[in-house]
């Protein structure tokens, strides 16, 4: 267990809907990292925050976003679902400093969108 | 532009063989490197890292990797592999002047009794 928490673990929806994924880190990490993982692309970084603030962006497409909240767990929101949407979601944490700097990945969640 | 090569999509070893997993990454300035390993319908586990000193580092359940700054190189390796080494590993990259994580494609490494 890397003692970072993603919910739901599982989600169906349709095109066109808006979903929100949620990652609690692990406890003293102030960094999260959002990742979405699908069978043909690896793993795609989409966003990082810090403490708070947007600290580094990825590949995050416009529909989508993300935001870290004062107790540093962190939503990320899907609007306009589309079938290419389809994918594992992961989020990882790290210390991000001190020469700390791996990350630990929550169990993920899958997204379908039918 | 920064990036992580892992140029076998696959490798199949024997158990009780050696076995190496390659990376080879292009970013400016000294890199911190990273190796993770994932099983299926998990999430990625860190194995180890370099960030500065020894070239060979020790990680978790055996594995060690060697960085090599001439050849721009972080290969993965086990003396011994087992059955359970079976999975998919990631390399990853992280530059110190800047923040973004490179992940590699992954290799999914094949251990045979």
């Amino acid at each position: 267990d890397s003692g970072v928490t993603q919910t739901p673990k599982h989600l169906i929806t349709a095109t066109g809907q808006r979903v929100t994924l949620r990652c609690s880190p692990r406890s003293g990490d102030l960094s999260v990292y959002w990742y979405q993982q699908s069978l043909d692309q690896g793993l795609q970084f989409l966003i990082q925050y810090y403490n708070g603030e947007e600290r580094a962006k990825g590949n995050i497409l416009e529909r989508f976003s993300a935001q870290q909240f004062p107790d540093l767990h962190s939503e990320l929101n899907l609007s306009s679902l589309e079938l290419g949407d389809s994918a594992l979601y992961f989020c990882a944490s790290s210390v991000d400093g001190m020469l700390t700097y791996e990350q630990y990945f929550g169990p993920g969640t899958r997204l379908t969108v039918t | 532009a920064q990036s992580v090569a892992q140029p076998e999509d696959q490798v199949n070893v024997a158990e009780g063989n050696p076995l190496t997993v390659k990376c080879t990454y292009s970013v400016s300035g000294n890199p911190y490197l990273f190796w993770y390993v994932q099983y299926p319908n998990r999430g990625l586990q860190f194995l180890l890292k370099y960030i500065t000193g020894d070239n060979l580092v020790k990680g978790s359940y055996g594995f060690e990797a060697e960085f090599n700054k001439s050849q721009t190189s972080f290969h993965l390796k086990k003396p011994s592999a087992l059955v359970s080494d079976s999975a998919l590993y990631f390399c990853a990259v992280r530059g110190r002047n800047f923040n973004k994580f490179y992940f590699g494609s992954g290799t999914k490494l094949n251990v045979k009794p």
